[in-house]
């Protein structure tokens, strides 16, 4: 399974566009990367995923690089009920897709 | 659809208990998945099944610790028997076959003194 790294933790005022970006060196052919948020006291939830370029959604931006070996994750205009954790995940469907969460990224959003 | 369902929300027992945690995943999907989370490790995956059967158990962290998938609509997760440093909130997650989300459940948070 491919490894993921991204920082432990990075904050940010309300009004910003936040990028969280994620290192996947060993990422294999058939992997997708996938975006999860976590509040306190829930379960993850699903933000975004892709594969290769660039995906939008209502909610953020997934930017793949050609060589797929990193993402980043564009949050546009956080507010406040934008803090949580965010977690990178590289899987294959022989994996369900998505299986190391790991401790993600803490994103701390301030007025 | 309810989403996925987790009973006890929260469970506190002593240490030598025996702790079942049940899961209803939302219906159709092919995977179903156990996640421990603690602030030590993050979201640890313990197990992972694939149309009932178990397809990777590596996560389990001993003898401890089964995992049973009877029919497509109930997963069980067993602590026998539990010790203080399974305190956790335990997650049960599931999908569809192909590159699509997993949907969580609420969590299960398990205290064991």
């Amino acid at each position: 399974l491919a490894k993921t790294t991204q920082p432990i933790s990075m904050d940010s005022y309300e009004g910003q566009e936040v990028n969280i970006t994620c290192s996947h060196n060993n990422i294999a052919t058939n992997d997708y990367i996938t975006w999860y948020q976590q509040f306190p006291s829930q379960g993850p939830r699903f933000i975004i995923q892709g594969y290769k370029t660039k995906v939008t959604n209502e909610v953020a931006s997934l930017f793949i690089p050609a060589d797929r070996k990193s993402s980043t994750l564009s949050l546009p205009r956080v507010s406040l009920s934008d803090t949580a954790v965010y977690y990178c995940l590289v899987g294959d469907s022989n994996s369900g897709y998505a299986l190391n969460f790991g401790k993600g990224t803490s994103l701390l959003v301030t007025p | 659809d309810a989403g996925v369902i987790q009973s006890p929300r929260h469970e506190v027992t002593e240490m030598g208990q025996e702790v079942t945690l049940r899961c209803k995943p939302i219906s159709g999907h092919d995977y179903l998945f156990w996640y421990r989370q603690t602030m030590m490790r993050g979201l640890e995956l313990l197990i992972y099944f694939n149309n009932n059967v178990p397809i990777d158990d590596s996560g389990m962290p001993e003898d401890r610790f089964s995992a049973k998938m009877p029919n497509a609509s109930f997963s069980t997760l067993k602590i026998q028997p539990s010790e203080p440093r399974d305190s956790a909130v335990y997650f049960c997650a599931s999908t569809r076959e192909g590159p699509y989300e997993q949907y969580f459940g609420p969590g299960t948070r398990l205290t064991v003194t």
